[in-house]
């Protein structure tokens, strides 16, 4: 079953314009983190932010999380062409071995340009 | 490092045949998992190990999939008999699991067409 859901399923916006992603949650978490996947290819891992973090940078993506709502945020500024693919949350509420994630459905970017 | 490996990236058989998907993690790393990717479903975790032990398989559907891990270098996921539903990309994916939370690498995938 997904626990996280993204919002919204798609996006297109303009090279250099802003994207925002949202991530919705059922359960409490140890950690959330943001992939890519562009076409045809494997997960790509962006950015892991902890439970007790509310914002975290990388590069041009800024992730936020608000516990309380169970919800984070994936910010990609100035985006480019090559910002186009599919972006997934994943929530990590295993408190034993590894680190087992459930995935929500996605949301699909496309930056024109 | 090169990064997961799967084999073969694809694969086309026909209804009520074996398929055997193989993986092979980074070095070093101690967590193994398994998805399936379908538009319809999403992203589903089928079955996942740490230092070579099944560690939950809830996710494997039927108990025509099964999965192996003989080594920390190789593990295999299998479907006998195959069904045109089982058509899906198959991802496996590795991480260094310790006590805190790391992410997942994962390989390019094997597409599978049951016909």
């Amino acid at each position: 079953s997904q626990q996280g859901e993204e919002d919204p399923q798609a996006l297109s916006i303009q090279e250099g314009e802003n994207a925002t992603m949202n991530c919705s949650y059922k359960t409490s978490i140890n950690n959330l983190q943001w992939y890519r996947q562009n076409s045809g290819r494997g997960l790509v891992h962006l950015i892991l932010i902890r439970s007790n973090e509310r914002e975290k940078h990388s590069g041009r993506l800024r992730v936020t999380l608000d516990t309380s709502k169970k919800s984070s945020s994936l910010l990609i500024t100035a985006s480019r062409a090559a910002d186009t693919a599919s972006y997934f949350c994943a929530t990590d509420a295993s408190g034993g071995y590894g680190n087992k994630l459930v995935f929500g459905a996605g949301t699909i970017l496309r930056v024109k340009s | 490092d090169a990064g997961v490996i799967q084999s073969p990236r694809h694969e086309v058989t026909e209804m009520g045949q074996e398929v055997t998907l193989r993986c092979k993690p980074i070095s070093g790393h101690n967590s193994l998992f398994w998805y399936r990717q379908t538009m319809m479903r999403g992203l589903e975790l089928l079955i996942y190990f740490n230092n070579n032990v099944p560690i939950d398989d809830s996710g494997m559907p039927e108990d025509r999939f099964s999965a192996k891990m003989p080594n920390a270098s190789f593990s295999t996921l299998k479907i006998q008999p195959s069904e045109p539903r089982d058509s899906a990309v198959y991802f496996c994916a590795s991480s260094l699991a310790d006590l805190g939370s790391y992410e997942q690498y994962f390989g390019p995938g094997t597409r599978l067409t049951v016909t």
